[in-house]
């Protein structure tokens, strides 16, 4: 399985600042995927990344306050952008298996506050 | 959209005892995964099983595809087996690779 990395792993922001969140993995993987989880709550996708498109949105997340890069096949930010404390979240990327099965691990999440 | 549920929401076990989570989803899948989050945070894959039985140590799963529902079995329970098991199913045809999880199940193994 892939080996991911997040950074930060925390963060405690003031409100109406952004944060960029980045996510490393150590083989070339083809899609991305940034999910979020609000305190006590599930997971929920919020974009998906490709490498050499733009991010495909879920309902109810917009590119102005999620804006997505993936500039190669490991490698892609999330920006949290002009933060209120609803944000606050767990934050976390995952990447399909390069095998032939459609399994997906996840990075370690990047807990973060916003006061 | 498809829909996951996951049952009992919460469950407390003594140590050493056995626990069976039930997910049941809304409609054919191509891709079921068990995860166990821990304190942490972080989530870890047990089990990638769209369908049939699989074993690892003191944890199984089963998913019945035709009838929509995988069991995740615990035996012989330990404390560092706390912490939310959420089930997560995909739809490769239609949904590309996301994934829906369901409510998650909170465990507290008790020494």
């Amino acid at each position: 399985s892939a080996v991911i990395s997040q950074k930060p792993s925390r963060d405690i922001c003031q409100r109406g600042t952004s944060l960029t969140i980045q996510c490393q993995v150590d083989s070339q993987v083809t899609m991305m995927f940034w999910y979020r989880q609000q305190p006590g709550q599930s997971l929920t996708l919020i974009a998906t990344a490709n490498q050499g498109s733009e991010a495909t949105y879920e309902s109810g997340f917009v590119i102005d306050k999620f804006p997505i890069s993936r500039p190669n096949l490991t490698f892609s930010t999330l920006t949290v952008s002009n933060m209120s404390p609803e944000d606050s979240s767990i934050y976390l990327c995952s990447v399909e298996s390069s095998g032939s099965s459609w399994e997906q691990f996840f990075g370690p999440g990047t807990r973060l506050t916003v006061l | 959209g498809i829909q996951v549920e996951q049952s009992p929401p919460d469950l407390i076990l003594q140590e050493g005892a056995n626990s069976t989570l039930r997910c049941n989803f809304s409609d054919s899948v191509n891709n079921l995964q068990w995860f166990h989050q821990n304190p942490w945070g972080q989530l870890i894959n047990l089990f990638y099983i769209p369908s049939g039985t699989k074993q690892n140590g003191r944890l199984s799963a089963t998913t019945v595809a035709t009838e929509r529902y995988s069991l995740l079995y615990i035996s012989s329970s330990q404390t560092t087996d706390s912490g939310v098991y959420f089930c997560a199913v995909g739809q490769i045809y239609n949904q590309g690779g996301k994934l829906i999880f369901g409510q998650g199940t909170e465990l507290s193994v008790k020494p």
